[in-house]
């Protein structure tokens, strides 16, 4: 059963519009949220992350929204631009105690930003 | 680069065989994972380490093992492998094990024939 959902998985956009990547997840104990990117022949690179405190978190171009009582998160990339055509993750995180786990991820959207 | 290596980048290897891969985490970082990704399967997680002691355990297989050692570095050993076993496994490591951002190495490619 997966736990961590992307249900898009590819997303065509062209250059200086917003790039809107989508994750849905199912359990309600997670409380951390990562995006990663992936370009190929290279390891997964954290991207943004907000806690299940917060509903959004800004670094530059990139904003994640939380929705916690859709179980639903996004990221937005504003303006989108070649260089950011890749695979993006999204990750759940779960709290053991204090103690923080692995990663959940979900099957990945490709993006493709078009000059 | 994320300051995260794996050695070797790739493998190939016959049925039956064991192979060791290697991983050295960032410098200062404690806490190291072990994750697997298939073509069908996305990123699954398959152990943890943290300042040598196992941490946590996921979908790995018995014919699997990891270790820690007190340099910090990481193996991951894979024995009696499949055709199944044919995947890109990446180690990342965190500061400790409070920390949820992990960072990933380039992985290493292996490929069972």
């Amino acid at each position: 059963d997966q736990q961590v959902k992307q249900n898009s998985p590819s997303l065509s956009v062209q250059e200086g519009r917003i790039s809107i990547l989508n994750c849905d997840y199912t359990n309600s104990m997670f409380d951390y949220f990562l995006w990663y990117k992936k370009y190929p022949a290279e390891g997964p690179t954290f991207l943004i992350s907000i806690s299940s405190i917060k509903d959004k978190n800004e670094d530059g171009r990139f904003t994640v929204f939380l929705n916690k009582s859709a179980k639903h998160l996004s990221l937005h990339i504003v303006p989108s631009q070649p260089g950011d055509s890749a695979v993006y993750f999204c990750a759940a995180s779960l709290n053991y105690g204090g103690s923080q786990g692995n990663l959940i991820f979900g099957k990945g959207t490709k993006l493709s930003v078009k000059p | 680069d994320s300051g995260v290596t794996q050695t070797p980048k790739h493998l190939i290897t016959a049925t039956g065989q064991r192979v060791t891969l290697r991983c050295s985490p960032r410098s200062g970082d404690l806490s190291v994972y072990w994750y697997q990704q298939s073509l069908d399967q996305g990123l699954q997680f398959l152990i943890q380490y943290y300042n040598g002691e196992e941490r946590a355990k996921g979908n790995i297989l018995e014919r699997f093992s990891a270790q820690q050692f007190p340099d910090l570095h990481s193996e991951l050993n894979l024995s009696s492998l499949e055709l199944g076993d044919s995947a890109l496994y990446f180690c990342a490591s965190s500061v400790d094990g409070r920390k949820h951002e992990q960072y990933f190495g380039p992985g290493t490619r292996l490929t069972v024939t």
